[in-house]
């Protein structure tokens, strides 16, 4: 059974689209998190939701707007794709966010969103 | 932010070989994850680790965080753990901040 999973594997568009990009986890974790990773391998977080409330949103383009329907799902919609949107997008998730209790606030990641804007 | 540096960037083994990965963290920090990168894309969730130590098989890592650094060491390397190595850690909402990697390849 995949744990986290996203759907789609790969996402070829214009710039100007609107796209969607979705995770699921199965874990029975209450936090979910969205990383963007660039050309050079860089990773960097965006956005993490506790129990369907967002708790960390970085500095971000608000083109980029992620939606927690319940726990086990966290989607990102992206508004007039730009170039330098294209990435590897990760979906993770954790038991807990909060630190500093134990391996809780292990985060396990999806097999990744390769997005690509032409 | 806290800043991660990860050492040495990039690293060709013999397979057989030892190696060791180090991360330097620049604050205390509450989670330090160490994750392989596979060269589908896939990141692996190796070990958790924000202080001491712990062995997984082949592959064991250690946390000093009173000194802000950790150690992965891959004994008898193998071709299958070509790759990138990644350390992240947070010291807050579990917000992880990575380093920009141990690319490793593994030659038979």
């Amino acid at each position: 059974d995949t744990a986290v999973s996203q759907t789609p594997k790969y996402l070829v568009t214009q710039m100007g689209n609107d796209k969607s990009i979705k995770c699921e986890q199965n874990l029975g974790h209450d936090t979910m998190y969205w990383y963007k990773q660039d050309s050079k391998k860089f990773l960097k977080i965006m956005f993490s939701y506790n129990n369907k409330e967002l708790i960390i949103n970085e500095t971000v383009p608000n083109r980029f707007s992620p939606k927690s329907p319940d726990k086990a799902h966290l989607n990102l919609h992206i508004n007039s794709l730009e170039l330098g949107d294209s990435a590897v997008y990760f979906c993770a998730s954790s038991q807990d966010f909060r630190t500093s209790i134990g391996e809780a606030d292990t985060q396990y990641f999806g097999p990744g969103t390769r997005l690509t804007v032409l | 932010g806290i800043q991660v540096e990860q050492s040495p960037p990039d690293l060709i083994l013999q397979e057989g070989a030892n190696s060791t990965l180090r991360c330097n963290f620049s604050d205390s920090v509450n989670n330090l994850q160490w994750f392989h990168q596979n060269p589908w894309g896939q990141l692996i969730n190796l070990f958790y680790i924000p202080s001491g130590t712990k062995q997984n098989g082949r592959l064991s890592a250690t946390t000093v965080a009173t000194e802000r650094y950790s150690l992965l060491y891959i004994s008898s390397s193998q071709t299958t753990d070509s790759g990138v190595y990644f350390c992240a850690v947070s010291n807050g909402n579990n917000r992880l901040a990575f380093g920009k990697g141990n690319q490793v390849v593994v030659i038979p």
